[in-house]
């Protein structure tokens, strides 16, 4: 069965601090792997896509990676800021219509 | 920016009633998609649909659901008999040129079966 796991299910870090998040998945067919940001009651926010053959995107303060090979990625989180409090997903596209495979997400709590 | 938008916000409904959830995807894009997000759960693939067809769906949609694309800009979808787990968040989203592209996902509407 397709899956995609996350870890931690939540964190709590200070402003200012670094954090990285992890997504282990199973999916296959892969087509390309996501980053979504969550905020609570509201529409997931695109951060990155990777492909297979990318091992590192930014957007910002957000870096992921992937390792295809592993079927690993992790978002690295710098500089925390109060605003960065959501839910973080990894979402995996499984084929060519599009179809995504998503994480239960990591809740991430930035205090001042 | 464009964005996706959905209405309404917020749809209450009696178990056994037809719903319609309305969503305006951005005005370029090709492809279009429903999601739901049962309280506390994970996002779920519906359906996506394309040149007026759908072109993949998940198990969950069933006989119940349909989508619609009636006019132009509008893109709906339609639960015929609602039960009470059908109370989640609906997201629309839509991509443009590809669907392995950036798909932008609407706010929501939060469906209440009681």
């Amino acid at each position: 069965k397709n899956q995609v796991e996350q870890s931690p299910q939540s964190l709590i870090i200070l402003e200012g601090k670094n954090c990285t998040l992890q997504c282990n998945y199973t999916v296959s067919p892969f087509s390309n792997l996501r980053w979504y940001k969550q905020d609570t009651g509201r529409g997931p926010v695109s951060l990155t896509i990777m492909t297979f053959s990318e091992n590192t995107k930014s957007n910002g303060r957000y870096t992921a990676t992937l390792d295809a090979d592993t079927k690993q990625s992790s978002l690295h989180i710098t500089a925390s800021q109060l605003s960065d409090s959501a839910s973080y997903i990894c979402v995996v596209s499984e084929n060519s219509w599009g179809k995504l495979q998503f994480g239960a997400g990591t809740q991430v709590v930035v205090t001042p | 920016e464009p964005e996706v938008t959905q209405t309404p916000s917020h749809q209450v409904t009696q178990m056994g009633q037809e719903v319609i959830l309305r969503c305006v995807p951005i005005s370029n894009h090709l492809y279009f998609y429903w999601y739901r997000q049962i309280l506390g759960q994970k996002v779920e693939f519906l359906v996506s649909f394309y040149n007026n067809e759908i072109s993949e769906k998940s198990e969950i949609f069933d006989d119940q659901f349909s989508v619609e694309r009636p006019d132009g800009s509008n893109f709906t979808l339609k639960i015929r008999s609602t039960k009470l787990e059908d109370s989640a968040m609906y997201f629309c989203a839509s991509s443009e040129e590809t669907p392995v592209g950036e798909q932008y996902f609407g706010p929501g509407t939060r469906l209440t079966v009681t």
